[in-house]
């Protein structure tokens, strides 16, 4: 049992590139979130999605985009890596939006 | 804004002893909190769910308790082990704004030996 999966766990990008963060779910649940975490300033909603085809703003997401074209995946893109987008990268899902959320293993991403 | 406060941030406790690890947020329009657990350059790792009807949850030796009108919530560990050592959040799933997760920033529990 997968759970929720993020692909890459680890990547080092210069400021200007761009990439793409996937997160993959097995557990049929309909919401997915993008958290960042980072020292000092707690975990923070990025996007979030409330099902397949729907994409919302959440606390930060300047400088972020997202999709989610199926059910079990839920990405996320930087277009123009800025170094204040070096963080950990965490995607949760959760059945329904007062249900128990699961956490992926996160992506430690550096931007130089 | 939510904002939610966990205290003390750091604790250091010798094996076996039962400690309580606090949370207090400030907007009560809440579904449920949970409670996680974080090891170093890990993910997070869900504990404990509290409904917003409910008052407490257990789970083997832990034990969350959700004062929902005073915005309070305790997580109590009993015969704490080495392992026990790690991050733990407690977070709040709000009624509004897109029924999003909002953190406390953790304490970090050291159970020594």
């Amino acid at each position: 049992n997968a759970g929720v999966t993020q692909t890459p766990k680890f990547r080092v990008l210069k400021t200007g590139q761009s990439m793409t963060l996937l997160c993959a779910q097995d557990m049929n649940h309909e919401y997915m979130y993008w958290y960042r975490q980072d020292p000092g300033m707690g975990l923070r909603l990025i996007h979030y999605s409330v099902g397949e085809g729907t994409t919302a703003k959440g606390e930060v997401p300047d400088g972020y985009n997202v999709s989610r074209l199926k059910k079990q995946n839920f990405l996320l893109g930087l277009e123009s890596a800025a170094p204040s987008q070096t963080s950990v990268y965490f995607c949760a899902s959760s059945y329904f939006y007062s249900t128990e959320a699961f956490f992926g293993q996160g992506t430690r991403l550096t931007v130089v | 804004k939510q904002e939610v406060t966990q205290i003390p941030a750091a604790l250091s406790v010798p094996e076996g002893e039962n400690l309580v690890l606090n949370c207090s947020f400030t907007d009560s329009a809440i579904y449920n909190l949970q409670w996680f657990r974080q090891d170093p350059g890990k993910g997070l790792t869900s504990l404990l769910l509290i409904q917003s009807s409910q008052r407490e949850q257990t789970s083997g030796r832990l034990n969350a308790s959700l004062d929902k009108s005073s915005g309070r919530s305790t997580l109590y560990i009993a015969a704490s082990q080495p392992g026990d050592s790690a991050t733990y959040l407690c977070a709040v799933q709000q009624e509004t704004s897109g029924s999003r997760l909002t953190f406390g920033e953790g304490t970090q529990l050291t159970v020594n030996p």
